[in-house]
């Protein structure tokens, strides 16, 4: 299987809010995942990765593993309106002798003022 | 210095014609992709292209046919357009293997009247 699946949203948050942005997948043998952000009418840039389990952190933003729970997170804290975007997680899969990517179908964030 | 860059831009047009997107990336990547978005945002992959060969066809039309005149450009042709085919086309390269990480594009919003 190479599904992830994201709550598309959409996910209102006052500035500076904590926001929490996730996904599942289904497939163990997942290992890499990726955060892509979206500005609206962009195309989409990535955000950061994360191999496994675990934390990274990247200034405001965290990215987290569970495997055991097969839950991946973004984490945002200090939230502002330039944080409003649709962010996506992404997996590498290996398929037809190569690997691709596949998205969750991206989650709506509006961060107000 | 854009690294993947498309033109156009935005794209209008009558059903039944014929129209090409074009798409360049100056990143030296082996591998190139096309993704179609919908008015839901959800990004589905169309087709790669790796050192000239098609490597993925995921179940996309054989009104939609890639062309590659070498490694750093990867256009779309559309023939016989319908109203179905409107979306965003993002153009997308990397590096071949893992983990595969994508640069995109800024898009081509096609609307088909």
């Amino acid at each position: 299987q190479k599904e992830v699946e994201q709550d598309p949203g959409p996910l209102s948050v006052p500035e500076g809010a904590i926001v929490s942005l996730n996904c599942t997948y289904s497939n163990s043998a997942f290992q890499y995942f990726m955060w892509y952000r979206q500005y609206s009418r962009k195309g989409p840039e990535l955000l950061m990765y994360t191999y496994s389990s675990g934390n990274k952190e990247d200034g405001r933003f965290t990215a987290q593993v569970d495997k055991s729970s097969k839950y991946i997170s973004l984490f945002i804290r200090d939230s502002q309106p330039s944080d409003s975007a649709t962010y996506l997680c992404a997996t590498p899969y290996s398929g037809a002798g190569s690997y691709q990517l596949t998205f969750g179908k991206g989650t709506k964030l509006s961060v107000i003022p | 210095d854009t690294a993947v860059s498309q033109t156009p831009k935005y794209l209008v047009t009558q059903m039944g014609n014929d129209k090409s997107i074009k798409c360049e990336q100056n990143l030296g990547h082996d591998t190139m992709y096309w993704y179609k978005q919908d008015s839901k945002k959800f990004l589905k992959i169309m087709f790669s292209y790796n050192n000239k060969e098609l490597i993925i066809n995921e179940t996309v039309p054989n009104r939609f046919s890639p062309k590659s005149p070498d490694k750093a450009h990867l256009n779309l042709h559309i023939n016989s357009l319908e109203l179905g085919d409107s979306a965003v086309y993002f153009c997308a390269s990397s590096q071949e293997g893992f983990p595969n990480e994508q640069f995109f594009g800024p898009g081509t919003r096609l609307t088909v009247l």
